[in-house]
């Protein structure tokens, strides 16, 4: 079955650093991939998504590229913000019609002034 | 994207008792799904929300205990029956396809509902 994994939190980052957390994922076929980010005390928010290989997905800073090759979607950010505080979830959609979606763990992030 | 709104927010309710949580959508979606968040945990999904007919569920999932509703193509209701203090978790729904934008594989979220069982 489809499973997607993620780098171990939390991460705790000062302001202006560089950030990476690692996704990997096993599926069959060509899933499209997510990641999602959920602030305190909020529901998940789309924030960037890539549907085939080597399309790159960025939105807010933030980028991700899907290698096909390594099966990963690394998420990255050239300097973070406080404001970027929050659980990033990396997810994958199968690609089929039921469009079900599997979820990472979560990477908490905090980011320090 | 779609805008969905999910009422209760949150609830604290008594054991034994059971909540119904509603999913609303501004545009006509394809599909409608409900997941769970157990506290510090990822998301698991509980059930495909099919309009006109019964929920999909997943394993571990039965309908007597969520059962789900989906009368048309922009609402839907999962209630939590003889909830027990392990039934504390935000549930969300989300929504696939549909609307205005057109043809997407792109899951959005609702705000989540948090509920306490003491």
């Amino acid at each position: 079955g489809n499973s997607v994994t993620q780098m171990e939190g939390p991460v705790t980052l000062s302001e202006e650093a560089f950030l990476t957390i690692n996704c990997t994922y096993t599926a069959t076929g060509y899933p499209s991939l997510f990641w999602y980010v959920q602030y305190p005390g909020e529901g998940l928010q789309l924030l960037l998504k890539a549907t085939k290989a080597d399309d790159k997905g960025s939105n807010k800073g933030f980028e991700a590229t899907y290698r096909k090759e390594t099966t990963s979607f690394h998420l990255e950010k050239g300097s973070v913000q406080v404001s970027d505080s929050a659980v990033y979830f990396c997810a994958l959609s199968d690609g089929g019609s039921n469009y079900k979606l599997t979820f990472g763990k979560g990477t908490l992030l905090t980011v320090n002034p | 994207s779609a805008v969905i709104s999910q009422k209760p927010s949150r609830d604290i309710c008594q054991r034994g008792t059971s909540l119904t949580i509603q999913c609303q959508v501004d545009s006509q979606v394809t599909m409608m799904f409900w997941y769970r968040q157990q506290p510090g945990q990822s998301l698991t999904l509980i059930a495909t929300a099919n309009q006109g007919s019964e929920a999909t569920y997943e394993s571990g999932f039965v309908i007597d205990k969520f059962p789900i509703s989906r009368p048309n193509l922009t609402f839907s209701t999962l209630t939590v029956s003889n909830m027990s203090p392990e039934d504390s978790s935000i549930y969300l729904c989300s929504v696939v396809g549909g609307g205005l934008a057109g043809y997407t594989d792109t899951q959005y979220f609702g705000p989540g509902t948090r509920l306490t069982v003491l």
